[in-house]
C-alpha cells in the first residue's frame, strides 16, 4: 500500500520565478486536497479535487496559483511569479470518504518551497 | 472558516509523564481529527472522532470527542521521546477542508 506521494520533496527558486509540484493520492482516492503550511501554523486549505473536477478554491489561492487534475488520479500546483511570501510547505491530502467515518484526509511529505 | 484553538502552544515534559492537550471551538464540527507532524514532514492521521462524547485509544492515547462535537482532548499515557512532534487537531465542517489548529508543540526528554 503506496501512501500520498509529492514531488519534488524541496524547491529553492528566485522570485519571479515559475514553479510546479506533482502530487499521486492513493490510488483508490477520489478526493484530492492542496494545503499551505507556513511556520507555526496549521496546514491551511487552498483547494479540492473530486476526480477531475476542481469544486472548491480558497480565496487564499491568488490568480498567481493554478492546480489541475486532468485524468482524475495525479495532481499538479502551479504557481506563477513566485514572491517571497510564497515560501512555504505545500501539502497534498487524498481521502475517499465513507458514510459515518469523518472526512479522513491522509497526506503526503510536502514540498518545501524557498523563494529566494 | 471555524477556528480551532489549541492549548497549550508548547510542552515540555519528561519521560514517564502524562499529559492532556485540548482543542476547541465555538462551532460544531461532523468529525474531527487528530495528527501528528515531524519536521519537515507531512502531517500523519492519528484518529478520527465522528459521535459526541465518544471516546478512542490508541495504546497509550486516549482521544475524546465533546458531547456537543465542539472540543476534542488528546491524553497521551506515561510519555516516551518517540510521542515528540506536533500535534494537530482538525475539524470537519459543512465543506470538503479541514480547518486546523495552530498544534501543540511536545518534546518529551529521556
Amino acid at each position: 500500500d503506496t501512501g500520498v506521494s509529492q514531488d519534488p520533496r524541496h524547491k529553492i527558486t528566485k522570485r519571479g520565478q515559475n514553479v510546479t509540484f506533482r502530487c499521486d493520492p492513493i490510488s483508490e482516492h477520489n478526493r484530492l486536497y492542496w494545503y499551505r503550511q507556513t511556520l507555526g501554523q496549521g496546514p491551511e486549505f487552498l483547494t479540492y479535487f473530486q476526480n477531475e473536477a476542481q469544486l472548491e478554491k480558497s480565496r487564499l489561492l491568488s490568480d498567481r496559483f493554478s492546480a489541475e487534475r486532468p485524468k482524475g488520479s495525479f495532481s499538479t500546483l502551479e504557481i506563477q511569479r513566485t514572491e517571497q511570501g510564497d515560501s512555504a510547505m505545500y501539502l497534498c491530502a487524498s481521502s475517499h470518504k465513507v458514510r459515518g467515518t469523518g472526512n479522513e484526509q491522509f497526506f503526503g511529505p510536502g514540498t518545501r518551497l524557498t523563494v529566494l | 472558516t471555524q477556528l480551532l484553538e489549541q492549548s497549550p502552544q508548547f510542552l515540555s515534559i519528561q519521560e514517564g509523564e502524562n499529559l492532556t492537550v485540548y482543542c476547541n471551538s465555538s462551532s460544531v464540527f461532523s468529525s474531527l481529527q487528530w495528527y501528528r507532524q515531524e519536521p519537515g514532514e507531512g502531517p500523519v492521521l492519528l484518529v478520527t472522532v465522528v459521535t459526541g462524547g465518544e471516546v478512542k485509544k490508541l495504546k497509550r492515547l486516549t482521544f475524546q470527542f465533546g458531547d456537543a462535537r465542539k472540543d476534542s482532548s488528546l491524553h497521551i499515557t506515561a510519555a516516551q521521546p518517540g510521542d515528540t512532534g506536533l500535534y494537530l487537531c482538525a475539524g470537519e465542517d459543512s465543506g470538503y477542508a479541514l480547518n486546523f489548529g495552530k498544534g501543540t508543540s511536545l518534546l518529551v526528554t529521556p
